[in-house]
Formats: structure tokens, C-alpha cells, sequence
């Protein structure tokens, strides 16, 4: 199975702040790693996928890059309602895995 | 209005069962993969299985297979979550989510409580 792995595990920043989430995958995976945000009791919400491409009605400020096996999401101003959990996840191989998770706190 | 709706969760007893059931409305069920993604008490998420537009082609995480079987249902909108042999690691929220790379749509998940 291919493992990701995501840091920092969680981060204290306030608005405004510009805020990089790493994910490093165990083997490459081209460009397949999505990125998705969850907040306390909803489900998880599709921010970018293929690495870079920016999900329909998801704010600008999100980014996402890399190939291969690096990859970072970026959110270049944080906004209170930006405070969530993220993870990254790869679809390279037909079982989904998901990073551990990144809490971004205040 | 694009919506997945999980229902079927509940508390059952250890090596007890369960179905579970996603309706799927506002889109055409039947042009789209859909995994299954559970979610324990704190912790981060886990892919369950994966199924194909058809129905044709599916897959299981390790721990799952031989235990859980998945199914659909594209006349009724429905996805079907088989679990047997339930232990207390399987008290999850599971969740349904549209697409086969990634999930661009999911429910609001189905809590799953296994305890005697």
C-alpha cells in the first residue's frame, strides 16, 4: 500500500497568516493526490484535486502543487472560517489512502 | 441539488451485522464510481471499498475483505454497505463518497457502533 504521510500533524496560526501542509507519499504517484478539509462534525470537503486543480466554489486562497511524491497545499491568507483539519489523499493505486491528518488551530 | 444520504448505522454487538445504504439523488447515479470511507471516534480516514459505475468491479481495503460486501443499485439511486462480523474497531461514522479518484461529493456519513 502506498503510505502518506503529512506534516506538521497540526499548527497554531493565526488570520491572515499564509499556511503550507506538506504530504509525501511512500512511492511516486504522479500527480494524483487530492486535498480535502474537514470540520468538526461534517464529513470532508473536496478542496483541490490532481495536485494543483482547484475544486468549484473552493476559495482562491487554497493552492495546491507537486508531483511525484511531494506535494504541499497552501492557503496564502487564513480566514477564521479556515480553521479544520486537512488531509491529503492519493488515488495512484485503486485503494484510496489518506494522510494522518493536519489540525490547524488558532 | 447533488446529495448522498447514508442510513443503516446504529449499535449492534460484536460479531453482529449491519447494511448499510447510501441514496444518491441530483445527479446520474449510474455514470459515477463510488467509494466508502469511515472515519473512527478522533481519528483521521480510512478507505473501506470501492465500487464502478456499473457495479461490475469491486475493491476492499484488507481488513474488510471477506467481512464487508458492497453493492448497488443504479434503478434505485442505492449503494449497499453489507458489514458482518462487526468488532469494536469498526465503530465508525461511514461514509459515501461520490468519484473514483477522488471524492467530490460525499453524505454526511451513518454512525456505526459496535459494542456488547
Amino acid at each position: 500500500d502506498i503510505q502518506m504521510t503529512q506534516s506538521p500533524s497540526s499548527l497554531s496560526a493565526s488570520v491572515g497568516d499564509r499556511v503550507t501542509i506538506t504530504c509525501r507519499a511512500s512511492q511516486s504517484i504522479s500527480t494524483y493526490l487530492n486535498w480535502y478539509q474537514q470540520k468538526p462534525g461534517k464529513a470532508p470537503n473536496l478542496l483541490i484535486y490532481v495536485a494543483s486543480n482547484l475544486q468549484g466554489g473552493v476559495p482562491s486562497r487554497f493552492s495546491g502543487s507537486g508531483s511525484g511524491t511531494d506535494f504541499t497545499l497552501t492557503i496564502s491568507s487564513l480566514q477564521p472560517e479556515d480553521f479544520a483539519t486537512y488531509y491529503c489523499q492519493q488515488s495512484y493505486s485503486t485503494s484510496w489512502t489518506f494522510g494522518q491528518g493536519t489540525k490547524v488551530e488558532i | 441539488e447533488v446529495q448522498l444520504v447514508e442510513s443503516g448505522g446504529g449499535l449492534v454487538q460484536p460479531g453482529g451485522s449491519l447494511r448499510l445504504s447510501c441514496a444518491a439523488s441530483g445527479f446520474t447515479f449510474s455514470d459515477y464510481e463510488v467509494n466508502w470511507v469511515r472515519q473512527a471516534p478522533g481519528r483521521g480516514l480510512e478507505w473501506v471499498s470501492y465500487i464502478s459505475s456499473s457495479g461490475s468491479t469491486i475493491y476492499y481495503a484488507d481488513s474488510f475483505k471477506g467481512r464487508f460486501t458492497l453493492s448497488r443499485d443504479n434503478a434505485k439511486n442505492s449503494l449497499f454497505l453489507q458489514m458482518n462480523s462487526l468488532r469494536a474497531e469498526d465503530t465508525a461514522i461511514y461514509y459515501c463518497a461520490r468519484g473514483g479518484y477522488y471524492g467530490d461529493r460525499w453524505g454526511q456519513g451513518t454512525l456505526v457502533t459496535v459494542s456488547s
